[in-house]
């Protein structure tokens, strides 16, 4: 049974864009929500992460909100280029460090010029 | 510093041949995994340890067995490939904070199997 619902599955975006890509969960306690990102041939590599005692971090052009409640966090990227047309995974760790890391099934963005 | 290194890159086999493939990192991390990626399937676990000696089943462990008997190597075997077994697999490792697992991983760069 999948923990985490990610969506969309593919998205293109123009450059300078927005890009918002999200993973919801249901029946599991998460207490760490990294984000992970791919490049063609390449193994993923952790690109920016929160903790559930905030709602929201920056860096750079990247952004992670993250609501409580609805259960649900969010990667933001800002002024989209090119060069962020790779895959987009979230991987949350469940409550209390445990160590059965599962991912989301990942979004293809692609950016256009 | 290599960090966590796979070999082979690429491999082919005929079905119900056997073969290994090694995951070794330099880290000094506790925590290591392989999970398997096929298209539209994203990252799927198939078998983790928590530690030297230590072995779990993950998310799609059938057909695949796992031994860690060095804290830096962790080896997936595959006893009988099947087609089904053909994917790019990923070793990774994360490491102890206190005393959990900081859910932060670090990826090999995949290891291609082909089987025909």
């Amino acid at each position: 049974q999948q923990q985490v619902k990610q969506s969309p599955q593919s998205l293109i975006v123009q450059k300078g864009g927005i890009s918002i890509i999200n993973c919801a969960y249901e029946n599991t306690a998460f207490d760490y929500f990294p984000w992970y990102q791919q490049f063609p041939g390449k193994g993923p590599a952790l690109l920016i992460a929160i903790r559930p005692d905030v709602s929201e971090k920056k860096e750079g052009r990247f952004t992670i909100s993250f609501n409580k409640s609805a259960k649900q966090f969010s990667l933001h990227i800002m002024d989209s280029q090119p060069g962020d047309s790779a895959t987009y995974f979230c991987a949350p760790r469940p409550e209390g460090g445990g160590n059965k890391l599962t991912f989301g099934t990942g979004t293809q963005l692609k950016v256009e010029l | 510093n290599a960090g966590v290194t796979q070999t082979p890159k690429f491999r082919v086999l005929k079905t119900g041949q056997s073969m290994t493939l090694l995951c070794a990192q330099d880290m000094n991390h506790e925590y290591m995994y392989w999970y398997r990626q096929d298209p539209g399937m994203g990252l799927r676990l198939i078998h983790y340890s928590v530690g030297e000696g230590t072995t779990a089943k993950g998310e799609v462990p059938d057909g695949y067995n796992v031994s860690r008997l060095k804290k830096q190597n962790f080896l997936l075997g595959l006893e009988s490939a099947a087609p089904s077994q053909t994917s790019v697999y990923f070793c990774a490792s994360s490491y102890l904070r206190g005393r959990m697992n900081t859910g932060e991983l670090f990826f090999g760069e995949g290891s291609r199997l082909t089987v025909l």
